[in-house]
């Protein structure tokens, strides 16, 4: 069973802030998601990456499987990116996905 | 996203009732998930399926029960309710295991036991 960790589980930042989250991950595996979820809603998938760099916006991911750890960087942060960011893994087989407990982000004006 | 739905949006019942929660895709994807988010847990996988009629236990499967008769819906019972049941509820599908293919949330389906 893949243990996925994240840290850390809250962050406060002020507005403008450059926001880095970080996950680790005991197994190997095929791909990592990022997901973001704001209070009461739904779940969005930002970045599915299996090797590199993306970037959307003023959002970036990187992983490195060697490490088994990824990052989630937001610059230029704003309160609208409030929200749980969350870590979740996918193996080789038909089952889902492994998520890490999440991390909660609060940018203050 | 990905024309998924879920329903209920919202139920409460009550200790040893049973409660079917549906989910409806209109994508053709062929993996469905249902997932439970709890505070303190954050998501874990209850049951999966890989195809119409193929289904698999997941983490936290115990006192559910799935069924997927058609590619567009998949189903999550709970037989006999019960309190530690009381979670927020999350289908998603996926279209292929291929690395480059992202998994889509329906909305969730918040659930309590009384």
């Amino acid at each position: 069973k893949n243990e996925v960790e994240q840290s850390p589980q809250n962050l406060t930042a002020q507005e403008g802030e450059f926001i880095t989250i970080n996950c680790s991950y005991s197994v190997g595996i095929s791909a990592l998601h990022w997901l973001q979820q704001h209070p009461g809603g739904g779940i969005v998938s930002l970045f599915m990456l299996s090797s590199g760099k993306k970037k959307h916006g003023r959002l970036i991911a990187t992983i490195n499987i060697q490490e088994k750890h990824s990052s989630l960087h937001i610059t230029a942060s704003h309160p609208r990116d409030s929200a749980v960011y969350i870590c979740a893994v996918l193996g080789g087989g038909a089952d889902g996905l492994t998520f890490g407990k999440g991390t909660h982000l609060i940018i203050q004006p | 996203d990905a024309g998924i739905t879920q329903s209920p949006r919202h139920k409460v019942t009550e200790t040893g009732t049973p409660v079917t929660l549906r989910c409806h895709q209109t994508e053709n994807h062929r993996y469905m998930y249902w997932y439970r988010q709890d505070p303190g847990h954050g998501l874990r996988l209850i049951h999966y399926s890989y195809g119409v009629k193929d289904t698999d236990k997941g983490e936290v499967s115990d006192g559910y029960s799935v069924s997927r008769s058609k590619t567009e819906d998949f189903l999550l019972t709970l037989e006999s309710a019960t309190s530690s049941q009381t979670s927020v509820y999350f289908c998603a599908t996926l279209a292929g295991r291929e690395r480059n293919q992202p998994q889509h949330f329906g909305d969730g389906t918040r659930l309590s036991i009384l």
